[in-house]
């Protein structure tokens, strides 16, 4: 069966430099959720989006933007990177709208290191 | 106080011994998830449950709404059971709040 798809795997950038990070939720699946986890660090949520629209935000840092597109798949955009920003950022999906306590599928992650 | 808290941190095994991780949680929830996390990073969803139990190979979960407790169960444990067991609970629009894990490590 289909999972949920994070590109790239690893990605090593400098500061301030800018950075994408993709995510291909399972087909059929209309909501997208992002997550970042610090060295050491419990994952954190970030923003979601259901039918392409955000539902939801968490601490995200204004350098960071998202959205997600018609074919449902979700791109993080990260400018003026920091050292702080290094972390592991995971991707889930699941169906339907929110409060139905819906399965969240994960992707395998994206590693992101600033040097 | 974490809205979602877990013990023990960490915990090691002889194989073959029965393990159980609790979650306790301080938010109302339409369900609980138990996830894994392996050293490489990737997290598995291992159940979602709402009420009751749920069972898969030598994996337990249950939960008890009333008590904002939940608990999971491996039974027979194996060296590649050895990972972080994340309990996760939906808050508001669905989005995740993580407990802190739990580090297991199985011994041969």
């Amino acid at each position: 069966a289909a999972g949920v798809i994070q590109s790239p795997r690893h990605l090593i950038k400098e500061k301030r430099e800018t950075a994408t990070l993709k995510c291909y939720p399972i087909p059929r699946h209309d909501t997208v959720y992002w997550y970042q986890q610090g060295p050491g660090q419990d994952p954190q949520f970030l923003i979601s989006f259901y039918e392409k629209m955000q539902s939801d935000k968490g601490s995200i840092p204004d350098r960071f933007s998202a959205q997600q597109f018609s074919d449902y798949h979700s791109e993080l955009n990260m400018s003026s990177l920091e050292l702080g920003d290094s972390a592991l950022y995971f991707c889930a999906s699941s169906l339907g709208d929110w409060g139905l306590g819906n399965e969240q599928f994960f992707g395998p992650g994206t590693r992101l290191t600033v040097l | 106080k974490n809205e979602v808290e877990q013990s023990p941190q960490n915990l090691t095994a002889q194989e073959g011994e029965f393990i159980t991780i609790n979650c306790s949680y301080s938010v109302g929830i339409s369900a609980l998830h138990w996830l894994q996390q392996h050293p490489g990073g990737g997290i598995v969803s291992l159940f979602m449950l709402s009420s009751g139990k749920k069972k898969h190979g030598r994996l337990i979960a249950t939960i008890n709404i009333q008590e904002k407790h939940s608990s999971l169960h491996i039974t027979a444990s194996h060296p590649r059971d050895s990972a972080v067991y994340i309990c996760a609970v939906p808050y508001n629009t669905d989005k995740l709040i993580f407990g802190t894990g739990t580090r297991l490590q199985v011994f041969p």
